[in-house]
């Protein structure tokens, strides 16, 4: 079945390391994206990419960086550099133009 | 800038009764918008969505909206909601076939 997977579901990290999150899809999708989600505030771009090796900043990029090498794959590293990151990431995938997102599961990070 | 607002942050409702969840987008010529549903701890389902034709847009789960340009509104209902409804719902909107802009989320919580 055709989907976006992103794992793990649940990460811990202590305080100062940098920690990647995963997100393949296999719908052959050309345009992915990284939410943050944090209670009362709805979903913040982070990054997006429309085109294997092409990405752009969202709103809130600072302390994030991504890749995409592969048009499966759109790997999230959260850095030390992040301020407040504990959350729940949400990974996003669709063909562009007017066509419907499809969502990962989610990875909920919690950095102690 | 664009923009979309969803005024309630949370709707309590009883079980059977009707329901009205309101979205609201800062108006521009070309818009795209959808309404998405999301579960605890698990990524968001696409509900509905209009690109174009007609205003009243049919759903899953049997919601539906309607798209009107004059207001800029997009606001989801239902005329009897279940238990398993309870849930958050995340209005979008596309300008001019540019990435997803989302509210910040209104929990409907059914009760019996």
């Amino acid at each position: 079945d055709g989907g976006i997977t992103q794992s793990p579901k649940y990460l811990f990290r202590k305080e100062g390391q940098n920690v990647t999150l995963s997100c393949e899809q296999n719908l052959n999708h050309d345009a992915m994206y990284w939410y943050r989600q944090d209670p009362g505030q709805g979903l913040r771009l982070i990054y997006y990419s429309q085109i294997v090796n092409d990405f752009q900043k969202g709103d809130i990029a600072e302390g994030y960086s991504v890749s995409r090498e592969k048009k499966e794959s759109f790997p999230l590293t959260v850095t030390s550099a992040q301020k407040n990151p504990t959350a729940f990431y949400l990974c996003a995938s669709d063909r562009g133009g007017d066509t419907e997102a499809f969502f990962g599961q989610g990875t909920r990070l919690t950095v102690v | 800038a664009q923009s979309v607002t969803q005024l309630d942050s949370q709707v309590p409702v009883f079980e059977e009764a009707p329901v009205e969840l309101r979205c609201n987008y800062s108006s521009s010529v070309s818009v795209y918008l959808f309404w998405y549903v999301q579960y605890p701890n698990q990524g968001l389902q696409l509900l509905l969505k209009y690109l174009s034709g007609s205003t009243l847009v049919k759903g899953i789960n049997g919601f539906e909206a309607e798209f009107n340009k004059s207001q800029t509104s997009f606001h989801l209902r239902k005329p009897s909601v279940h238990i398993s409804d309870t849930a958050e719902y995340f209005c979008a909107v596309s300008y001019n076939t540019d990435k997803l802009i989302f509210g910040t989320g209104t929990r409907l919580q059914v009760f019996p």
